[in-house]
């Protein structure tokens, strides 16, 4: 099945703790994104990568880092999460004709 | 860069009641069109996409939208609306990058 796969699907975690949402597909796809959503802001890109070896901030970058060191990752690293860091999360990934997304991380940064 | 608006934060719909949800984008070429739902605690699902052709997109749980190149929208409606129809919409344009509105939730009182 054809599928974009997020882990974790909840994170409670604490100021200043480095962690990482790891995100998977499974189409061969060359574009991979992170987006955030917040209410009443709909989702913004923090993330986009175009293929491996080549990624570009979105629109909400600070305070994240990611890496595509290989066409079906495309991992998101927060280094010193903050409470503003507090969202829920989306990977996707497109291969020219639509997007698939992941199910989405639940992150609370306390 | 492309905008996406939803003029509608919520709306409340009766069951049975027609729909049409608004939105408008700003690109200055013809992008390609995406309207998304999302239920309380789950992720996106795709309901139609427009990339090009036949101006109105049949989408999926008995869903169309109208691209109207003169007004920039892309509407969603339904002709007669479930309960299980509230969620939260967004409507999503892809010119170099996919960008969200800002979501409208939908009510459906019995």
């Amino acid at each position: 099945e054809a599928q974009v796969t997020q882990n974790p699907r909840y994170l409670i975690t604490v100021t200043g703790k480095k962690l990482t949402v790891t995100c998977s597909q499974n189409m061969n796809h060359e574009y991979m994104s992170w987006y955030r959503q917040d209410p009443g802001l709909g989702l913004r890109q923090i993330y986009y990568s175009m293929n491996v070896e080549v990624t570009d901030k979105g629109d909400v970058p600070e305070g994240y880092k990611v890496s595509r060191k290989e066409k079906r990752n495309f991992p998101l690293i927060l280094e010193s999460p903050s409470p503003n860091q507090t969202s829920l999360y989306f990977c996707a990934s497109s291969g020219g004709y639509g997007y698939t997304f992941g199910s989405g991380t639940r992150l609370t940064v306390v | 860069a492309q905008s996406v608006t939803q003029p509608d934060i919520h709306i409340t719909v009766s069951e049975g009641a027609s729909l049409e949800l608004r939105c408008n984008y700003s690109y200055g070429a013809t992008p390609y069109l995406f309207w998304y739902v999302q239920s309380p605690g789950q992720g996106l699902q795709l309901l139609l996409k427009y990339f090009s052709g036949d101006t109105l997109v049949q989408g999926i749980k008995g869903f169309e939208a109208e691209f109207k190149r003169s007004q920039s929208s892309f509407n969603l409606r339904k002709p007669s609306v479930h309960w299980s129809d509230a969620a939260e919409y967004f409507c999503a344009v892809e010119g170099n990058k996919l960008v969200f509105g800002a979501g409208t939730i939908l009510r459906v009182k019995s």
